[in-house]
């Protein structure tokens, strides 16, 4: 299917490791990217590739991918990481970026 | 440092036109792919469009396929997106961003968005 699923929301207490995940057939052949977005603010880039993260990430953002789906994870959760977390690939034809339809973190 | 800004947002009634635009800065615009990308209040991310370094390759969404027109200038280091025949669904912030396909395939930069509200 060209479709990417994401849990709806997901909550960690704080200090915690969350595991966010992201499934869909267009996995099993291309990564993930990561991108987490705080209120009124843009999407901001965490993860992409195998598991690589941009300049000023924390490494306590990590990527990892089984079979059909990805995963984001959290070791040690902040504050600050309370926001959306939307997973991207591509489709099935593999022509179209795709996104899955978002997490929303919340930090306990 | 990378900037995206885009401008052209606002209030168009329903089958209007509206014709976006995103300034790139800090890097060279003309090797890199260009995406749009929408989030409908409250909603998720969609992606709308990309084109390639040179313009040559481009998709779109299903969703605006044959009514949006994306391009880029690679000589002022923009980023256009045309909208026809709007409709009150394409009410949204739109991203510009920029795609990395050589070293992976993710978008590293986005700008802030602008809104396009499309109501009568």
């Amino acid at each position: 299917s060209s479709e990417l699923t994401q849990d709806p929301a997901v909550s960690v207490a704080l200090g915690q490791t969350v595991r966010i995940t992201c499934q869909g057939d267009s996995l099993r052949s291309y990564y993930a990217s990561w991108y987490q977005q705080k209120p009124g603010q843009a999407p901001v880039l965490v993860i992409y590739g195998k598991n690589n993260r941009p300049s000023g990430i924390p490494d306590r953002f990590s990527g990892s991918s089984s079979g059909n789906t990805a995963s984001l994870t959290i070791t040690g959760a902040q504050a600050e990481d309370e926001a959306d977390y939307y997973c991207n690939s591509r489709d099935s034809s593999g022509n179209h970026p795709l996104f899955g339809g978002g997490t929303k973190l919340t930090v306990l | 440092q990378v900037q995206l800004v885009e401008s052209g947002g606002g209030l168009v009634k329903p089958g209007g036109s509206l014709r976006l635009s995103c300034a790139a800065s800090g890097f060279t615009f003309s090797d890199y792919y260009m995406s749009w990308i929408r989030q409908a209040p409250g909603k998720g991310l969609e992606w709308v469009s990309y084109i390639s370094s040179s313009g040559s390759t481009i998709y779109y969404a299903d969703s605006v396929k044959g009514r949006f027109t994306i391009s880029r200038d690679n000589a002022k280091n923009s980023l256009y997106l045309q909208m026809n025949s709007l409709r009150a669904e394409d009410t949204a912030v739109y991203y510009c961003a920029r795609r990395e396909v050589t070293m992976g395939d993710y978008f590293d930069y986005w700008g802030q968005g602008t809104l396009v509200t499309v109501s009568s």
